[in-house]
């Protein structure tokens, strides 16, 4: 079972260029999540997904957006990377109908914006 | 607004055992995670709390107080690879969302 799958794992980019960071899963979860991760901030809530067709603000949206067509897939879009937007990004899903389901999270996406 | 407050750094000698505090002010509560993160890994779940006491497994121990918006993690028989980022993490609604402390860095010395 692979769980979660992000890609790319790592990417440098130009500022001002578009970025998708792929986000899918096999575990039929209904919620996804989009979190940044930053030295001494912790984890911040980018976007997230309660189910398939809806999305949702989280902690810090701007400059970033997100789609859930279907169960399985979460992309996060960078329309005009900025540097502040570099980090580590993580992808992760659970079981939204069970608030005590654990988040299953990705194994991140490191991105620097020069 | 929110607010998950949790010690920065801790150290402590392998055998011995380690308590980290997280204190929590949310909107909303329906439970408390705490997660593991290895350096340059993903966090992975280490337990849940959503009425007061304590929960045991194994050598990990995990403690909530909902009146007093306080939480502690009970690391027990210190090990090398226990060295980690440990997580506080409160579930803000109904759907499970979670609002995430900033970590704290646990380092276990021989």
């Amino acid at each position: 079972i692979a769980g979660i799958t992000q890609a790319p794992t790592s990417q440098i980019l130009a500022a001002g260029r578009r970025m998708t960071l792929r986000c899918t899963q096999d575990m039929r979860h209904n919620a996804m999540y989009w979190y940044r991760q930053d030295l001494g901030l912790g984890l911040r809530l980018i976007h997230y997904s309660n189910t398939a067709g809806t999305t949702g603000k989280g902690e810090v949206p701007d400059g970033y957006s997100v789609s859930r067509a279907n169960t399985d897939d979460f992309p996060l879009t960078l329309a005009s990377a900025v540097p502040s937007q570099t980090s580590v990004y993580f992808c992760a899903s659970s079981d939204s109908l069970d608030t005590a389901g654990e988040l299953f999270f990705g194994e991140g996406s490191r991105l620097t914006v020069l | 607004g929110q607010n998950i407050d949790q010690p920065t750094e801790m150290t402590a000698t392998e055998g011995a055992i380690v308590q980290i505090n997280c204190t929590y002010q949310t909107s909303g509560f329906n439970g408390l995670f705490w997660y593991q993160q290895h350096a340059g890994e993903a966090p992975t779940f280490l337990s849940y709390n959503v009425l007061d006491g304590l929960e045991e497994k194994g050598r990990f121990s995990s403690f909530l107080s909902r009146s007093k918006g306080y939480s502690y993690l009970l690391l027990k028989e210190l090990q090398m690879k226990d060295s980690a980022s440990y997580l506080c993490a409160v579930v803000t609604d109904s759907w499970g969302k979670l609002q995430f402390g900033a970590g704290t860095q646990v380092v276990v010395t021989p």
